[in-house]
């Protein structure tokens, strides 16, 4: 597509039970990013593929969550054993290069746990 | 640690006045801003860009101002109108070990009254 692809649009799960979410970037853009948007406020960064691999997980915020990305496209931003404070909304953004370009968003995976 | 922030987190105009939307940061390494534009449901669009070598960029109807000595950002948009209304980020753009990192603010709604 000509956009920034995630999925699914709406996930609702149990504590404790393991997610995995995924984003599809624009083709042919090297560098993919993945954030946290909690309700209300502003984006945090999790983590920084440029290809397949992640010279930046420094915004992962525990050993339960891991991204992987195969084929310089397709990621998968995956969360065991969920807790409550995960629920957010989980964006996926890439672009061209790694350098000063803009981001380009997808609609954002939107995670409760209950 | 370092920030970016709003100065305002409600901004309310009325249809064809021009909005002024401000952003400080604190981190005096960024080199690279982006205005984004966040409608409800829907990931961070990309508005409008400017390099840290420059101090003023225009696009259509939008227009950001760049003012190093104070770390200064803003947004301008130009005869406001009701599908302007959103949530607006400015994000600064940090250069790490192998690619860009944002940083974004938390944001300032903008309602646009008829």
């Amino acid at each position: 597509g000509a956009g920034v692809s995630q999925s699914p649009s709406n996930k609702v799960t149990e504590k404790g039970k393991d997610v995995e979410l995924r984003c599809d970037p624009i083709s042919g853009h090297t560098a993919l990013y993945w954030y946290r948007q909690r309700l209300g406020q502003g984006l945090e960064f999790l983590i920084y593929f440029q290809g397949n691999s992640a010279p930046d997980k420094s915004g992962l915020p525990s050993d339960r969550f891991s991204a992987e990305r195969t084929g310089e496209s397709v990621s998968t931003l995956t969360i065991q054993r969920t807790q409550q404070e995960d629920s957010a909304v989980y964006l996926c953004a890439s672009s061209s290069t790694g350098g000063n370009q803009p981001q380009h968003f997808g609609d954002g995976t939107r995670l409760s746990i209950l | 640690g370092e920030s970016v922030g709003l100065h305002l987190p409600t901004l309310s105009v009325q249809e064809g006045d021009n909005s002024i939307i401000n952003c400080a940061y604190s981190n005096s390494a960024s080199d690279y801003f982006i205005w984004y534009k966040q409608e409800s449901g829907k990931g961070p669009q990309f508005i409008i860009d400017i390099r840290s070598n420059m101090d003023k960029r225009q696009g259509q109807r939008v227009t950001v101002l760049l003012n190093k000595t104070v770390k200064h950002l803003s947004l301008q948009i130009a005869a406001t109108q009701p599908g302007d209304s959103a949530v607006y980020f400015c994000a600064e753009n940090i250069l790490t070990g192998g690619g860009n990192k944002l940083t974004f603010g938390t944001g300032t709604q903008l309602k646009v009254e008829l």
